[in-house]
Parts: C-alpha cells; sequence; structure tokens
C-alpha cells in the first residue's frame, strides 16, 4: 500500500523567504509523485509531477521538488515566496507501474506568507 | 485550455435523499475518477471508472454509491440516500492513458 506523510500542518514564512513543504512517501513498486495546490474555495490545481525521468522536478509558479529515493522525501521548495503562494499544498503519490491508479494524497499543507 | 467542469458547486440536501453530482470530464480523457474531502481532512479516493465500468473502488464507496457516465461526456456520483457523514467536498477528476490527472473545482456536498 501507499502512503503520504507531509509534515507540518502549517508553515508559516516571511514574503521573499525560502518556501519548503516537506512530503515523504512510502510504495512498494516506483511511485509517481505530485504536488497540488488548493487555493481557498476552489479545486485542486497540478504544481508539478514525477514520473521517474529528471529527479528535480520544476514546477509552475516558480516551484520545484526534488525526488531522493534514498531518503523517500519528495519536498517542495520555492527560492522567494509571495503572498499570492499563501494555499493549502497536498503532495500525492500513485503506482507508476501501473499507469492510472488513483492518487494517495498527504493530509496537506496551509502555507501562510507574512508581508 | 480544456478544463473539468462540475455541477452544481454547492447542493444541500437533507439526510435520506439521493443526490447526483454531475462532472463533464476532459473530452479526450480515458480514466475518470471521484474523490472527497470531508472539511479538514485529506483528499480520500473513491472510484475510478474506464471502458464504461468501475476499475478500482475505496472502502468508502459502498452500495449507497454509484457511477455512471451515462452519455459521451457526463460523469455521475449518485448517493442514493444520504447520511449527515456525506457532507463533503466531491472532486471530480480525468485523465488520458498514462498523464496526469486534471481536477474540477468540486461540488460541495451539505447534508442536514
Amino acid at each position: 500500500a501507499q502512503s503520504v506523510t507531509q509534515l507540518g500542518s502549517h508553515v508559516s514564512v516571511s514574503e521573499g523567504a525560502l518556501v519548503l513543504l516537506r512530503c515523504n512517501y512510502s510504495s512498494s513498486v516506483p511511485p509517481y509523485l505530485f504536488w497540488y495546490v488548493q487555493y481557498p474555495n476552489q479545486g485542486l490545481q497540478l504544481l508539478l509531477k514525477y514520473t521517474s525521468a529528471a529527479t528535480l522536478v520544476k514546477g509552475i509558479n516558480g516551484f520545484e521538488a526534488e525526488f531522493k529515493k534514498s531518503e523517500t522525501s519528495f519536498h517542495l521548495t520555492k527560492p522567494s515566496a509571495h503572498m499570492s503562494d499563501a494555499a493549502e499544498y497536498f503532495c500525492a503519490v500513485s503506482d507508476g507501474n501501473s499507469g492510472n491508479t488513483p492518487l494517495v494524497f498527504g493530509k496537506g499543507t496551509r502555507l501562510s506568507v507574512i508581508a | 485550455e480544456p478544463e473539468v467542469t462540475q455541477t452544481p458547486s454547492h447542493q444541500v440536501t437533507q439526510m435520506g435523499q439521493e443526490v447526483i453530482l454531475r462532472c463533464v470530464p476532459i473530452s479526450n480523457h480515458l480514466y475518470f475518477y471521484w474523490y472527497r474531502q470531508i472539511l479538514g481532512q485529506k483528499v480520500e479516493f473513491l472510484v475510478s471508472f474506464y471502458n464504461n465500468e468501475i476499475s478500482e473502488k475505496s472502502e468508502i464507496f459502498d452500495d449507497q454509491f454509484s457511477v455512471e457516465r451515462p452519455d459521451g461526456s457526463n460523469f455521475t456520483l449518485k448517493i442514493r440516500s444520504t447520511k449527515l457523514e456525506d457532507s463533503a467536498m466531491y472532486f471530480c477528476a480525468s485523465t488520458k492513458l498514462g498523464g496526469e490527472q486534471y481536477f474540477g473545482p468540486g461540488t460541495r456536498l451539505t447534508v442536514t
């Protein structure tokens, strides 16, 4: 079975500071990994995905994530936070071997950006 | 850019009533999903649908739930007899073979 652990239900950073949202996964097969963002009262928007190609993945809005198999991690970073980054961020995993298997989500991390 | 749409955006119903949540997936997508998110909790998988049949379902998806693709565009989730604990945001998603899942904006279901 696959699972995702997101450390920290709430992260608060100052505008311009580094954003680091942590995600660790558990999977018995090579995983596909995703980060989604959810703005208030909106649906889930894909930020970036890892599908066994490059381990450093660049996404939208300046975010990137690095797949580290030895650490079973897929942390999300952004060098400089912007007020508009305030949202809920979800890490998710699926079975990379089986194509279109369902996503298993973490509990989410709420990012607050302080002016 | 094509997107997944869902109607209604908010549905209020009384306990025991039937509800149908509607989704229009992206037109060339082949796999369809329903997820739900109870307020303050994580997004949970309910069911996936491919080639006009359920391909996978979770423990949550019991006999009270059903899905259907009644025509070439809509994908529906029916809850036969709603319970208070069915109150949640329900997300539809679709994908091509091997692609990422695109999510709709969700339907907020409130059961009173």
